[in-house]
């Protein structure tokens, strides 16, 4: 079936870098956008950014740009999102999604979600 | 940026009861691209609507959305002990995606 599996938790030090993994299974990965996204521990949802498995382009919210990296490995089938210069802000349940199909014209909501990686940055 | 405002923060009901959440947007969401989720504790979310008004595959039909432009409302037609948990709404018209700030459904 359709799935999205991520990397398992990670505690980091301030300062430290993560990097998290997601691989897709059950349809073509390079048929549809990744997205990622973040929720705080009892916050809300945060989108962080996409990526086009096709072609590796990547669009970042404004907030992260700078300090996110998302690749991809289509030999895999696996995206990657790597967050530098943790601070304890940075704590929180990170999550992959499909979305879009590529060379759509419609957009599409989040059907298809990872079952999330918990990062915890404390010294 | 869209903003999501959603209301009320906290919905407090018995089961059997009948749940209408909002979702305001802050500028028009054409073609209704407004979803709504549903999170249990520990779990990732659940797509309930997307387009506004379709129901995502297995979603039982006790879930409807509707509304347009920047009005937008869930509703639960009889909660079940397995609703209380928390919903949020998200734009997907226009970049970055947004979500509201969540509506918890508990038991009264």
């Amino acid at each position: 079936q359709v799935q999205l599996v991520q990397s398992g938790a990670e505690v980091k030090k301030p300062g430290a870098s993560v990097k998290v993994s997601c691989k897709a299974s059950g349809y073509t990965f390079t048929g549809y956008f990744v997205h990622w996204l973040r929720q705080a521990p009892g916050q809300g949802l945060e989108w962080m950014a996409w990526i086009n498995p096709s072609r590796g382009a990547t669009n970042y919210a404004q907030k992260f740009q700078g300090r996110v990296t998302m690749t991809r490995d289509t030999s895999i089938t696996t995206a990657y999102m790597e967050l530098n210069s943790l601070t304890s802000d940075d704590t929180a349940v990170y999550y992959c999604a499909r979305g879009s199909e590529v060379g759509a014209t419609a957009k599409a909501a989040f059907e298809i979600w990872g079952q999330g990686t918990r990062v915890t940055v404390s010294s | 940026e869209i903003v999501l405002t959603q209301s009320p923060g906290t919905l407090s009901l018995s089961p059997g009861e009948r749940a209408t959440l909002s979702c305001r947007a802050s500028q028009s969401v054409s073609s209704s691209q407004l979803a709504w989720y549903q999170q249990k504790p520990g779990q990732a979310p659940r797509l309930l609507i997307y387009g506004a008004s379709s129901r995502a595959t297995g979603v039982p039909d006790r879930f409807s959305g509707s509304g347009s432009g920047t009005d937008f409302t869930l509703t639960i037609s009889r909660l079940e002990p397995e609703d209380f948990v928390v919903y949020y709404c998200q734009q997907y018209d226009g970049s970055p995606r947004t979500f509201g700030g969540g509506t918890k459904v508990e038991i009264k």
